[in-house]
């Protein structure tokens, strides 16, 4: 079975760049969330989806970042204008409706200098 | 934050040494998930405790839970150099549908 897929692996931006992250869920898992994780610390949430609707996006930081998922398969993470503090690593997970197993892709590195 | 701040730790061992990491929730939980981060990977689950349950094992892993005292503990025993990871502690807050992790724990097994 194949895992979550992420893409790029790695970006580098200047401030003020645009860019967007891609994720593949699992196929079949409904739910599926995107965390930002700063060097050393722990994953933090950012936004989630239930198929193509979105459950909670209070954590997604004002109107820089946008997420969606149209067809309630892939989705679509978008930085406008970065920002250093930004650095990150962004990484997407996938799960069923309900279910705390949560698979996780390796994730996007951003680096914004 | 939903963690306490014993979540934070960098612990260095030996090969066959035993190491147990911690972690503490403010508010009621009704599960706590250990995930291991490998180097240049997501999370990846490896030991699922309930509030019904005081302990989990599963190989070498051994999950605690104290609901009383809102504390986790993860266990491992004979641990090997590819254990070397970053723990973390994961919990859904007040039974919502997204998992909230601690900092994590950095482990570091030496051959």
């Amino acid at each position: 079975e194949a895992g979550v897929t992420q893409s790029p692996r790695y970006a580098v931006l200047q401030e003020g760049q645009a860019v967007s992250f891609w994720c593949d869920p699992i196929s079949g898992h409904d739910t599926l969330y995107w965390y930002q994780q700063p060097r050393d610390q722990g994953p933090q949430l950012l936004v989630y989806f239930r198929d193509e609707a979105v459950i909670d996006n209070s954590q997604l930081p004002s109107d820089r970042f946008s997420a969606v998922r149209p067809k309630g398969t892939n989705s679509t993470l978008k930085i406008q204008s970065a920002k250093q503090g930004d650095t990150a690593t962004y990484l997407c997970a996938s799960s069923f409706w309900g279910n705390s197993d949560y698979t996780f892709g390796s994730g996007t590195r951003l680096l914004v200098i | 934050s939903q963690w306490g701040e014993e979540n934070l730790q960098a612990l260095s061992i030996q090969e066959g040494e035993d190491v147990t990491m911690n972690c503490s929730y403010k508010t009621y939980t009704t599960v706590v998930q250990w995930y291991r981060q490998k180097s240049g990977k997501g999370p990846a689950l490896i030991i699922l405790i309930r509030s019904n349950e005081r302990e989990k094992r599963s190989g070498r892993l051994r999950a605690t839970l104290d609901t009383s005292s809102q504390s986790s503990s993860l266990s491992i025993t004979g641990t090997l150099a590819t254990d070397t990871a970053v723990y973390f502690c994961a919990t859904d807050v007040q039974g919502g549908r997204a998992l909230i992790f601690g900092t994590g724990t950095t482990v570091s097994v030496s051959p």
